[in-house]
């Protein structure tokens, strides 16, 4: 079963513009997390999307924002692009265990985005 | 204060050795504790998960969490080179919004 796959892998933008990213879950999974990793703060939740509704949003501005299709790909957008921003900008996608109460969460290899 | 605590380390150890991974967490209503992988310019993958307190063991891979003391823990036995990468802990009281550890990175010498 192919894995979690996001585009592009690498993207440099400059401060002001905006960026959007892809992922493309593993196939049947319905929930797609987004996760901002920076060397200073590690991984931080954005939000998540389950059939095509945003389910939980972490604390990030509104500048962040994502959607999810009928196909469960899901995109993030990222307007008026900060220094700040530059990061590793994972998704994963979810199958839930019924049986834990919890999801377990596939990553994919993330979008690395350089903001200068 | 992170509601996930972790020494970014790095840690070095001998091949062969067994590695312990700390995670402290301050947040009571984390119940589901999770231990990822991550190796260079990779995503996170999935060692280990355990509900609430106790031991889950898992080949080389043994995770441990006292929820009496919120410290969660990663055992590895018999370390090996490919071991070397960065370990990170994570929590949730439930669903898919994980809290992060910033992790540990990991070096197994030859």
């Amino acid at each position: 079963k192919a894995g979690v796959t996001q585009t592009p892998r690498y993207l440099i933008k400059t401060r002001g513009q905006q960026v959007t990213l892809s992922c493309s879950p593993i196939s049947g999974h319905r929930s797609v997390s987004w996760y901002q990793q920076t060397p200073g703060q590690g991984l931080q939740f954005l939000f998540e999307y389950f059939s095509e509704t945003q389910r939980n949003k972490g604390n990030f501005p509104g500048r962040f924002s994502g959607r999810q299709f009928s196909n469960s790909r899901s995109e993030m957008n990222v307007s008026t692009l900060e220094l700040g921003d530059s990061a590793l900008y994972l998704c994963a996608s979810s199958l839930r265990d019924s049986q834990s109460g919890t999801d377990t969460q596939y990553f994919g290899p993330g979008t690395r985005l350089t903001v200068l | 204060q992170k509601e996930v605590e972790q020494d970014p380390g790095p840690l070095s150890v001998p091949e062969g050795a067994i590695v312990s991974l700390n995670c402290t967490y301050s947040n009571s209503a984390f119940q589901y504790f999770m231990w990822y992988r991550q190796y260079s310019r990779k995503g996170p993958e999935l060692l280990m998960y355990t509900y609430s307190s106790g031991n889950k063991e898992d080949g080389r891979f043994t995770a441990q969490v006292d929820k009496s003391s919120k410290y969660i823990s990663l055992f590895i036995r018999d370390s090996q080179p490919s071991d070397s990468a960065t370990y990170l802990c994570a929590a949730t009281g439930g669903g898919n919004k994980l809290t992060f550890g910033t992790g540990t990175q990991l070096k197994v010498e030859l």
